[in-house]
This record gives C-alpha cells, sequence and structure tokens, in this order.
C-alpha cells in the first residue's frame, strides 16, 4: 500500500526565514512518482512540481527548492526566505506505478508572520 | 480555460437529502477522480473513473454513488446526507489512469450538513 506521511501539522514562521516541510512516502513500486501541492486561503489545489522515481536530482526554483533522497524515503520541500504570500497548506502525493491512485499525506499548514 | 469545473461551489442540506455533485472537464481526459477534504485529513479518494464506463471505490467510498455520464462528466451523488459527509469536495481529471503527469482539480464544492 502507498502512503504518505508529513509529520509538520502546522508551522509558523517570521517572514524572510527559510522553511523546510518533510514528507515521507512508502510504496513497494520501483517506479512511483512524488508531487507537492499547494492549497492557499483561497482553496484551489495549485501543482508546485512532480519528480519520478529514477531522477534524484534535486530541484530548484526561485525560492523553492526540493529534495529527493530514496535511501530514506523522503521529498522534501525547503522555502528560502519565505513571504507572507507563501502561507498556504502543502500537500506532499504519492503515485504508485500502472492505475494506482494518487495518495496525498495530511498537509502542513505553514503560516509566514511579516 | 474551464480546465475541470464543478457545480456548485457551496451547498447546504439537512441530514437526510440527497444530492449531486457535478463535475465537468473539457480536457478531454480519459480518467476522472473524486475526492473529499478534511480538516487534518489531507484529500481522501471517493471514488474514480479511470475511463468512460468503469468506475471504482478509492479509499472512503460508503455513502456515495458515482457515474461516468460521458467521457467529459463524473458525478458525485449523497443519496442520504449525513453531517459525517460535511466536508470539501474536489473533483480531478487526467489524461490516463496511469500517467505520471499531475491531476488537474477544480475549485472544489463546500458542502455542509445540518
Amino acid at each position: 500500500a502507498q502512503k504518505v506521511t508529513q509529520a509538520q501539522t502546522e508551522i509558523s514562521v517570521v517572514e524572510k526565514e527559510d522553511v523546510t516541510l518533510d514528507c515521507v512516502y512508502e510504496t513497494r513500486d520501483t517506479t512511483y512518482y512524488l508531487f507537492w501541492y499547494k492549497q492557499p486561503p483561497s482553496g484551489e489545489l495549485v501543482f508546485l512540481i512532480r519528480r519520478n522515481s529514477f531522477d534524484e536530482q534535486n530541484e530548484i526554483s526561485g525560492r523553492y527548492s526540493w529534495n529527493f533522497q530514496k535511501s530514506t524515503s523522503s521529498f522534501n520541500f525547503t522555502i528560502t526566505a519565505s513571504q507572507v504570500v507563501d502561507s498556504a497548506v502543502y500537500f506532499c502525493a504519492l503515485k504508485g506505478s500502472g492505475n494506482t491512485p494518487l495518495v496525498f499525506g495530511k498537509g502542513t499548514r505553514l503560516s509566514v508572520i511579516a | 480555460n474551464a480546465g475541470v469545473t464543478q457545480t456548485p461551489k457551496f451547498q447546504v442540506l439537512k441530514t437526510g437529502q440527497s444530492m449531486t455533485l457535478q463535475c465537468a472537464q473539457d480536457m478531454n481526459h480519459n480518467s476522472m477522480y473524486w475526492y473529499r477534504q478534511d480538516p487534518g485529513m489531507g484529500l481522501r479518494l471517493i471514488y474514480y473513473s479511470a475511463s468512460e464506463g468503469t468506475t471504482d471505490k478509492g479509499e472512503v467510498p460508503n455513502g456515495y454513488n458515482v457515474s461516468r455520464l460521458n467521457k467529459r462528466e463524473f458525478s458525485l451523488r449523497l443519496e442520504s446526507a449525513a453531517p459525517s459527509q460535511t466536508s470539501v469536495y474536489f473533483c480531478a481529471s487526467i489524461w490516463s489512469a496511469d500517467s505520471n503527469q499531475p491531476q488537474h482539480f477544480g475549485d472544489g464544492t463546500r458542502l455542509s450538513i445540518l
């Protein structure tokens, strides 16, 4: 069975601080895909990134970076120099191979205080 | 640029009433999904339709029925609403159930059952 654990329920930081959101996953599939979504206060789900299991390169996009480590089954998300607009709920999700549905973690609520 | 459209956006029901949530996508996607989001629980899959003419149960199917009306539309029905079904419901679609691409989400339906 697929499982995603986001142990941090809520995080609060002061603007300009760096923050890392943790994601640990479980799967028996050798091919799988990991995703991060952002849900701002307006409620919609915004796709941020997808990572394939066979590509362990870290990725940076502006202030966002992702660290994928198969050895620890983790796919962590770091926001550098956080801003108030980063305040949202962030979800990590896992899709196994074939038709297996997407499985979401419970989410981490990030509050960035000015 | 409609993408995935959900109707209605908000609804209040009394216990025991029935209701159908509508979802339509204009991206010619084969697979469609219904999720519910509850505080602290992330998104949980209710039902999905990998292709037109097929439906499968997800993690939390009890109390719901679905209909894949055609390739574009996938409806979710509550036959006898219960307060435990108060939630935000998201519909999503993707080209294929085995795709590694991110799902496209609607804006959600906020349902309250009194």
